[in-house]
């Protein structure tokens, strides 16, 4: 079972309209979460990195949040435009170990 | 720009040559890393390295080979291609705390 979850798996916003991005995590012990974001035909682009102690980290029109004890990230997306349109990835570390986890990431499209 | 640079972007290879994939970062980065990248599936790691002269078997390391001479470049080859072989790789690096994990942008590679 994949150690790292995103829901939903694709989903199609208006150009304007928030959305919200969920992560489910089982990696334990637990260092820190990333959210990537990938362009088609791009490698992924670091969004934001969160550890234990952190709840919202934001970077522009992209706010995180994590909650540690329920092993739950989410990645919100404020008055999207159409250059959002790509896969949002959420990346797990471990403690004392150099693997990631990845999920398989949300596909956003973002329509005019 | 300071980055991972990944060379081909693209490549088509017959089944039973061989190539490397070249990854070069200036980040004087320790951890160097090679993923591939699925239609439907996370990014799954081959091999890594955290440092020069220091390899290690990833997730799906069959029919892979890497070496690490240098803490700048890590090239990847595939001993004896084969249509499963066939995918968008990635190369990645960071320090060894995996704080500014950087993606290259990625070579699609077709088998046939």
């Amino acid at each position: 079972k994949n150690q790292v979850e995103q829901s939903p798996q694709s989903l199609i916003i208006l150009e304007g309209k928030n959305c919200t991005l969920q992560c489910n995590y089982t990696v334990s012990p637990f260092s820190n979460l990333r959210w990537y974001k990938q362009d088609t035909g791009r490698g992924p682009v670091s969004l934001t990195i969160m550890t234990f102690s952190e709840n919202t980290k934001s970077n522009g029109r992209y706010t995180a949040t994590l909650d540690a004890d329920t092993k739950q990230s989410s990645l919100h997306i404020t008055a999207s435009q159409l250059s959002d349109s790509a896969s949002y990835i959420c990346v797990v570390s471990a403690k004392g170990n150099n693997r990631l986890a990845f999920g398989k990431g949300n596909q956003v499209v973002v329509i005019p | 720009n300071a980055g991972v640079t990944q060379t081909p972007k693209f490549q088509v290879l017959k089944t039973g040559q061989s190539m490397t994939l070249q990854c070069a970062q200036d980040m004087n980065h320790e951890y160097m890393s090679w993923y591939r990248q699925d239609p439907g599936m996370g990014l799954r790691l081959i091999h890594y390295s955290v440092g020069a002269g220091i390899t290690d078997q990833g997730e799906v390391p069959n029919g892979y080979n890497v070496s690490r001479s240098t803490t700048e470049d890590f090239p990847l080859r595939l001993l004896s291609a084969a249509p499963s072989q066939t995918s968008v790789y990635f190369c990645a690096s960071s320090n060894l705390h995996y704080y500014g994990y950087t993606f290259g942008s990625g070579t699609r590679l077709t088998v046939v």
